[in-house]
């Protein structure tokens, strides 16, 4: 039974470019939340999305959008990168709101 | 504003001590309060759980307390290992009849030494 699979793990961006991180989430389960992580900082949620919606969202710009697919997974779109979104990005997939289960993380450094 | 404060900051033991990890929250409406060990650029991973009801549960050498009137939570290890060594994350769960909000601590950062 696979747990939650981000992809890539490591990822290096110029400012000003776009990227495009990808979530499956754990069998069983519908609902995906990401979460950005700063060195040394707990995660900040960005937004969750269940029935391919967008349900709740962070204090984070329109830069920052995502999409849920009808087999539950998700993607993360970041666009013009800003030196200050470096961070640990990860996944969390549940059913519903129950068992939350975190991915390893895909790490951005944006130079 | 829903808060959750974890101490100490960081903390440094010999291999084979126990040592106890607090969180304070102020989380209005609680779920849930949960233990995750992240290990340097990984994802969390969950320890315990507790709703309002327990007030403790064990994960082998992890032993979560919750006092949900004093809105307090410790995890203690036990005999600790050199693998214990992580940053230990305390998440609260807020939730309305339609939405749940994982508040996060900013975690103590757990050194083990041999």
């Amino acid at each position: 039974d696979a747990g939650v699979t981000q992809s890539p793990t490591h990822l290096i961006k110029t400012r000003g470019q776009q990227v495009t991180l990808r979530c499956s989430p754990k069998s069983g389960h519908d609902t995906v939340s990401w979460y950005q992580q700063a060195l040394g900082q707990g995660p900040q949620f960005i937004f969750q999305y269940y029935e391919e919606e967008e349900r709740q969202r962070g204090n984070f710009p329109d830069r920052f959008s995502g999409h849920q697919f009808p087999n539950y997974s998700s993607e993360l779109n970041v666009n013009a990168l800003l030196l200050g979104d470096s961070a640990l990005y990860l996944c969390a997939s549940s059913l519903r709101n129950y068992g939350y289960t975190f991915g390893s993380g895909t790490r951005l450094t944006v130079v | 504003k829903n808060q959750v404060e974890q101490s100490p900051q960081s903390l440094i033991i010999l291999e084979g001590k126990n040592c106890t990890l607090q969180c304070n929250y102020t989380v209005s409406p609680f779920s849930n309060l949960r233990w995750y060990k992240q290990d340097t650029g990984r994802g969390p991973v969950s320890l315990t759980i507790m709703t309002f009801s327990e007030n403790t549960k064990s994960n082998g050498r992890y032993t979560a307390t919750l006092d949900a009137d004093t809105k307090q939570s410790s995890l203690h290890i036990t005999a600790s290992q050199l693998s214990d060594s992580a940053s230990y994350i305390c998440v609260v769960s807020a939730s309305t009849y339609n939405t749940d909000k994982l508040i996060f601590g900013t975690g103590t950062r757990l050194q083990v030494f041999p």
